[in-house]
């Protein structure tokens, strides 16, 4: 149980066109999900936090207006890389978690490469 | 703000020796505290968690994590290493019911 899926896996762009990846919760209702973004050797960083039929919450210093997040249901959440650039290639996580649990569930994660 | 330090950037062991990954927080109380683990290129998954009750906590693949309040650590064991081990390790930590806090991760490598 717990599981998470993202689509696509992988996506190779031109810049300045958008991206849309996918977070979808298989066998659980996710009333929250995270979006986070992992550079190279690194560590996760929080990008957003989206709760179900609201507006996300941005981590500071994350452009809003360049990542979209819908989070329409209690099974998916999109993130929009619009505008893409290449320092915008990345390693996009996204994670899930329901009611008031603690434990979040990742997801394989899309890595994003932005020509 | 609540920060996870995990001072060993790699360590490699050699198959079927025992490990133990370090982890440190600091935080106020006592928060939540998660292992996970990430092969390359992939998602993070669960390991092990501590909300409260046995410090002692068994995980999946036969890791072992033992919260020690006095040290403000959480260090993950496995007694016997195996090659299929080899990945990143995160450890994390949560305040209360919000967000997970990173700490910049430990990369495991098994030699023969």
């Amino acid at each position: 149980g717990a599981v998470v899926s993202q689509h696509p896996s992988w996506v190779i762009c031109k810049s300045g066109t958008s991206v849309k990846i996918e977070c979808r919760s298989l066998d659980f209702q996710a009333t929250t999900m995270f979006w986070y973004r992992q550079f190279p050797k690194q560590s996760l960083m929080l990008m957003a936090t989206s709760n179900e039929g609201s507006k996300a919450t941005y981590e500071q210093g994350v452009e809003k207006d360049k990542f979209l997040i819908n989070h329409a249901s209690l099974t998916l959440s999109t993130l929009t890389v619009t505008s893409a650039h290449p320092e915008d290639s990345s390693f996009y996580i996204c994670s899930a978690r329901t009611g008031h649990q603690e434990t979040q569930y990742f997801g394989p994660g899309t890595r994003l490469l932005v020509l | 703000a609540q920060s996870v330090t995990q001072p060993d950037i790699h360590i490699t062991v050699s198959e079927g020796a025992s490990l133990e990954l370090r982890c440190n927080y600091s935080y106020g109380a006592t928060p939540y505290l998660f292992w996970y683990v990430q092969s390359p290129g992939q998602g993070l998954q669960l390991l092990l968690k501590y909300f409260s009750g046995d410090t002692l906590v068994q995980g999946i693949k036969g890791f072992e994590a033992e919260f020690k309040r006095s040290q403000s650590s959480f260090n993950l064991r496995k007694p016997s290493v195996h090659w299929s081990d080899a990945a990143e390790y995160f450890c994390a930590v949560m305040e209360g019911y919000s967000t997970l806090t990173f700490g910049k991760g430990t990369m495991l490598l098994v030699s023969p």
